[in-house]
This record gives C-alpha cells, sequence and structure tokens, in this order.
C-alpha cells in the first residue's frame, strides 16, 4: 500500500507563493502520474493538475493555467505543486493523489492566505 | 474543458439503495471515478473505470454508465455510508463533479 506524504501547513500573505511537497513513504512513483486536488473550506474537490514524472510531462488545469507549476525531483523521489500570487481564495487543503485513478492520497497540506 | 453534475443531495433510510447520478458530455467517451469523502478525511476511491471496485471496497458499491450518465449505487446503504460523495473524469484535463450528499438516516 503506497503512503504520501505532504509537507506541513502554511500560512501566506496576499500576492505571495507557496509550495507544497509529496513523498510516498515506501517505492517511487517515477512510472505513475501524481494528480494535485485542493479543496477550499466546505467547498468541493478542485482538479489542479498532474505531472508524469519519469517523462516531466505536465497537465494543468485551465483555471490554474499561468499560475500553478507542478514538478518532480526524481532525485528524491519528491513531487511538488507551487502556487503563485496567491489571495484568500486559495486558502484550501491541498492534496496529492497516485495514478491516473487517484488511488493513494496524501493527508493533505492546509494553506491559509492571510492578510 | 467540460462539466460534471452531481445532485447535491441523497438521502435514504438504512438498508435502501442509494443512487448518486453524475452527467457529463464527454462520459459516453470517458470513464468516470467516484471516491467517498468523510468529514475531515482525504477522499476515498470506491469505484474506478466506471464498474471496477478497488480491492477493499465493499461489495455494495457498484458502478454504472450508459451515454452521458454514471452512477452510484449503495445497495443496502448503511450508516457508515453517509458522506459525500464525488464523481470524476479525465479528458484532457480531469474534472470534478460538485459532489453529493449522502444522508442515511
Amino acid at each position: 500500500q503506497v503512503q504520501l506524504v505532504q509537507s506541513g501547513a502554511e500560512v501566506k500573505k496576499p500576492g505571495s507563493s507557496v509550495k507544497v511537497s509529496c513523498k510516498p513513504s515506501g517505492g517511487t512513483f517515477t512510472t505513475s502520474v501524481i494528480n494535485w486536488v485542493r479543496q477550499a473550506p466546505g467547498q468541493g474537490l478542485e482538479w489542479m493538475g498532474r505531472i508524469l514524472p519519469i517523462l516531466d510531462i505536465t497537465t494543468y488545469g485551465q483555471k490554474f493555467q499561468g499560475r500553478v507549476t507542478i514538478t518532480a525531483d526524481k532525485s528524491t523521489n519528491t513531487a511538488f505543486v507551487e502556487l503563485t500570487r496567491l489571495s484568500s481564495e486559495d486558502t484550501a487543503i491541498y492534496y496529492c493523489a497516485t495514478e491516473t485513478r487517484l488511488k493513494y492520497w496524501g493527508q493533505g497540506t492546509l494553506v491559509t492566505v492571510s492578510s | 474543458s467540460y462539466e460534471l453534475t452531481q445532485p447535491p443531495s441523497v438521502a435514504v433510510s438504512p438498508g435502501q439503495a442509494a443512487r448518486i447520478t453524475c452527467s457529463g458530455d464527454a462520459l459516453p467517451e470517458k470513464y468516470t471515478f467516484w471516491f467517498q469523502q468523510k468529514s475531515g478525511q482525504a477522499p476515498v476511491l470506491v469505484i474506478y473505470e466506471d464498474t471496477k471496485r478497488p480491492s477493499g471496497i465493499p461489495e455494495r458499491f457498484s458502478g454504472s454508465s450508459s451515454g452521458t450518465m454514471a452512477t452510484l449505487t449503495i445497495s443496502g446503504a448503511q450508516v457508515e455510508d453517509e458522506a459525500d460523495y464525488y464523481c470524476y473524469s479525465m479528458d484532457t484535463s480531469g474534472v470534478f463533479g460538485g459532489g453529493t450528499k449522502l444522508t442515511v438516516l
């Protein structure tokens, strides 16, 4: 069973950037897709984008184009999502999830954007 | 991108069948996935590729798809099945439905 461990909660100022990490506790994900999904308080799930680390191929949701970057460091077996120009509307829990079918999920990382 | 539409809520009594629908124009060509999310927890995959059930998911969960509509059925819903349910599909990008709150009481 794959377990994904994400970085800790973040508090950011409006206009700044945040970078969240995701690392499997065992094994490697280079041959599998890593998706990033977020959930604002009391709201539904929102797909942000994904990466296939072995080929460094990324796909982004239209809403996030130009503001999100998903990367993978194969040497440390870690995936990242970076979101720039933060506003209060970006306050959410950010999840990583592996495989095209999103079989395994991280525990989530709360990002709070507040002045 | 396209949209997936779910009813906001479904309510059933324990032991009854619960059916949650998901409609989208691309569903005839794309697989549908279903996730269960309980309060304060990460989502859990309960159905993938329209009809397949991951190991560890109870047999009462099943999925079907016809035309532009996919359906998650919980046969004999139990109180522990009360949760939010989301459908998901992938075209050029991924998209989730708005979610359906299932109440079992």
